[in-house]
């Protein structure tokens, strides 16, 4: 079936600088997408969606693009600190579902000192 | 804290032996789900309760596997006869949606991690 995937397993960035975690997506039909955060031995914890009637989110020191051409989500972490080294999953479903979402396998973030 | 609880955090038992694992949601959530999450993996959806209707189940729901929501509340996920396979973390979450009404994100607790011996 398809499923959302993200392009590097792995990222590392220096402390302040900006992360950028990418995220493709094969089914046209989603509409819906969310960003999560988890660290070790914790469920997912939400951090952003954006819906597909929109290109560009923005909450607290992070930013969701939304490119529906070439199905790309991306996650923008402004200054990142060391707090934000976790795994993050992108998430996607669609309007008439039951809400259930496909996740993809995730990209730690690795945030040197 | 009024986010999602599960209990217990963690459960070792073993191969044969039944499981039951319960989840309470965010309280004026009407949607609730179970997820199995694999080490490396992102979770991967099991079932669906809208309320107490129990809505969609995946084909990865065995017969082993039951999943109960009697009073639109908490949850309970039981599985039966447990395999080393079934070695992973349960997580539930919870949303505000019906079918008029756009996705909602959904919130996770911290899941169950299994262990079978």
């Amino acid at each position: 079936g398809e499923s959302v995937g993200l392009h590097l397993p792995t990222l590392s960035v220096q402390e302040g600088d900006n992360s950028i975690i990418n995220c493709a997506y094969s089914n046209s039909a989603s509409d819906y997408f969310i960003w999560y955060k988890q660290e070790s031995g914790k469920g997912p914890q939400f951090i952003i969606d954006i819906r597909s009637n929109m290109d560009k989110r923005q909450g607290q020191r992070v930013t969701v693009l939304l490119n529906k051409t070439v199905k790309h989500l991306s996650l923008q972490i402004a200054a990142t600190q060391p707090g934000d080294s976790a795994v993050y999953f992108c998430a996607e479903t669609f309007s008439g579902n039951t809400g259930k979402l496909i996740f993809g396998q995730g990209t730690t973030l690795q945030v040197k000192p | 804290d009024t986010g999602v609880s599960q209990d217990p955090r963690h459960k070792i038992t073993k191969r044969g032996q039944n499981v039951t694992f319960r989840c309470d949601p965010i309280s004026e959530h009407n949607r609730l789900y179970w997820y199995r999450q694999t080490l490396g993996q992102g979770p991967e959806f099991l079932t669906y309760f809208q309320n107490e209707a129990q809505l969609e189940k995946s084909r990865l729901l065995s017969d082993r596997f039951s999943a109960e929501r009697p009073k639109g509340s908490f949850s309970t996920l039981e599985i039966q006869r447990t395999e080393q396979g079934d070695s992973a973390m349960y997580l539930c979450a919870s949303s505000l949606g019906s079918g008029s009404v756009s996705n909602q994100p959904q919130h996770f607790g911290d899941g169950t991690r299994l262990s079978i011996l």
